[in-house]
Formats: structure tokens, sequence, C-alpha cells
């Protein structure tokens, strides 16, 4: 079945420091979806990324869908403490949604 | 408030009991996903129904089981309960089957003893 691997698993940065993470699919999505999760809380819904290749921003957000359809990235650009949470990549295959393990981001101010 | 509701918030119970999870979509969405999150772990996939019928099964105990209701609620019943199954249990709802954002309740925390 659908498995979604995504790295790495923790991150610590300085505030101010970009932040990377990435999902990765065994088999071809048909979207993937991005949330976050707060400490305490439950995810919430970032984006979705449909097309090949598509590359979609928010603020200082950038999410990218690679080509073949199995990838995706999620870049942040000068990282602040608000951005402390996981970040989960979730990928749809036919019906279900599966999630990568998440990356867990700290940032120290 | 994402509009799905989850009760209760904790549960504690012991070992061998079973328990009854229940979830209210979003107005409108058709969807349910029920997730299980243990302690700093990722979102295991259960299960997913869509207008009352099941449509996907992740990793799914056979000691556990979920429906959809006609009114589209949800319930998740956990039985023979393990130390191991404590964790936060979350549902999702979504207006389709695929390609739409789902929104996710505050979940349920439960605790075996």
């Amino acid at each position: 079945g659908q498995q979604v691997m995504q790295i790495p698993q923790y991150q610590h940065v300085q505030e101010g420091e970009d932040f990377t993470t990435y999902c990765n699919s065994s088999t071809t999505l048909s979207n993937i979806q991005w949330y976050k999760q707060r400490p305490g809380g439950h995810p919430v819904f970032l984006i979705q990324l449909v097309k090949s290749g598509e590359v979609k921003k928010q603020k200082r957000l950038t999410f990218q869908f690679g080509e073949a359809k199995k990838n995706s990235s999620l870049h942040i650009t000068a990282t602040q403490t608000t951005d402390v949470g996981t970040y989960f990549c979730a990928g749809r295959d036919n019906n279900d949604m599966r999630f990568g393990a998440g990356t867990r981001l700290t940032v120290k101010p | 408030d994402s509009g799905v509701t989850q009760t209760p918030k904790h549960l504690i119970t012991a070992t061998g009991q079973r328990v009854t999870l229940r979830c209210s979509p979003r107005s409108g969405d058709l969807s349910v996903y029920w997730y299980q999150q243990s302690l700093d772990q990722g979102l295991q996939f259960l299960i997913q129904y869509y207008n009352g019928e099941e449509r996907a099964k992740g990793n799914i105990l056979e000691r556990f089981s979920a429906q959809q209701f006609p009114d589209l609620h949800s319930e998740l019943n956990l039985s023979s309960l393990e130390l191991g199954d404590s964790a936060l249990y979350f549902c999702a709802s979504s207006f389709g089957s695929r390609g739409t954002e789902a929104f996710f309740g505050q979940g349920t925390r439960l605790t075996v003893v």
C-alpha cells in the first residue's frame, strides 16, 4: 500500500535560519497536502498541490510538488518562533489520505 | 474552530475495557477519517468513511471498528484495550472522498491504565 516518508524527523534551528522538510511517496500521488500541528493542537491545513512540478508560496513558506508527483517539499525562509510545530505532508492516492511521520521544528530565539 | 467535534476530550479506562469515540464532521462534509497519534509520533491512518460507507482502511487493529451513521457522524470503537492503545485519536472530515482539504477535530486523548 501507499507509504509516505518524511524527513527529517526533527529540526532545530536558530531564529532567522531557513528550514526544509521533504516528503516522498512510494506511489504516484493524485495530490499532496501540507498540515501544521502546533504543540498541543490539532493538524491544520496549509496548502494542497495537485499539478506536476507545482510551486506555491505563502509568505515565507514555499511548497513544491515533484515532476513525478511522488515527492514534495516545504521550505520556510527566515524562521520565526511562531513557526514552531510539527509539519506533516499527506499524500492522496485513490481514496485514502496517508500522512508522513512529520517533521518537528523547534526555533531558538 | 474547525467545525469538527470530537467527544469525549479525555478518556481514562482500564485494560480490557471497551470505549467509543464520537466524531461529528463539519456541516456538509461527507468523508470522515480516523487517525491515531501516539506520544510524539506521526498520524497513523486508521479508516475512512464516505457518505456512510467504508472507503479506505489503514493500519486498524481487529479490536478496533468504526462506522458512519446516516447523519454522517462517526464512532470509533476500541475493545480489549491494551496499554499501548493510549494515544490521541483524531477525527478529520472533508467534503469529498479525495482531493479536498481535511479539517481536524481537537482529538480524544485516551489513557489506558
